[in-house]
């Protein structure tokens, strides 16, 4: 069973904070992403990796960059953090050997007040 | 530019009520369409991959079904725990290998 866990369910920063989120999948998937989720505006890609120390820009960068150390582990980094922010983070993960479907971690719900 | 558009977007319906949820597509040269589930609060849960037109795929009281433009979530008999978000999302050549196009979902409730 594949499992994407997020290191938090919920958290609360102020305005200018550096902020990590970390990712980590135990299915030896090569690919992994970062979403963000805003009520009417669907998923949209921040970044994502097809391997280790690789990273490309998705839809929205500017504001996040991430990090790619270990296949199983993907950080995104929001280098000072801003109101507009505010939302729910996606981490998924997808192989081609398994057709790409993507798993998703739980989310982690940031408030930048 | 690829596309998808979900409709309607907010659905209800009483138990035991079937319908269907519909996801329109533009993609040239599809790889893939997804469907997901969605509870408030948590991230999506895949529910079926769907790869060319005619293609069907069931689980339990759901079934997706896809044309060359659409493809549409039947839900036979719903009951209350079927209440969530359904996402449909694709991929295809002009978004990218590793990209998939997501739509903003249909919101399902079931009364009991």
């Amino acid at each position: 069973d594949v499992k994407v866990t997020q290191s938090s369910r919920y958290l609360v920063k102020r305005t200018g904070e550096k902020v990590f989120l970390e990712c980590v999948q135990d299915m030896d998937h090569e690919n992994m992403f970062w979403y963000r989720q805003d009520p009417g505006l669907g998923l949209r890609l921040i970044y994502f990796s097809y391997d280790v120390k690789m990273k490309e820009k998705g839809d929205i960068p500017e504001g996040y960059s991430v990090s790619r150390e270990k296949k199983e582990r993907f950080s995104l980094i929001l280098e000072s953090a801003s109101t507009n922010q505010t939302s729910m983070y996606l981490c998924a993960s997808s192989s081609r050997r398994s057709s790409y479907e993507q798993y998703f971690g739980p989310g982690t719900r940031l408030t930048v007040t | 530019e690829d596309q998808v558009t979900q409709s309607p977007e907010a659905l209800r319906l009483q138990e035991g009520e079937s319908s269907s949820l519909n996801c329109s597509y533009t993609v040239s040269g599809l790889r893939g369409l997804f469907w997901y589930r969605q509870d408030p609060g948590k991230g999506p849960e895949f529910l079926f991959t769907l790869y060319s037109a005619g293609e069907e795929k069931e689980k339990e009281r759901l079934k997706a079904t896809l044309t060359k433009k659409e493809s549409f979530l039947h839900i036979t008999a719903p009951k209350p725990e079927d209440s969530a978000t359904y996402l449909c999302a694709v991929r295809g050549p002009t978004s990218g290998t590793y990209k998939y196009i997501f739509g903003t979902g249909t919101r399902l409730k079931v009364l009991a």
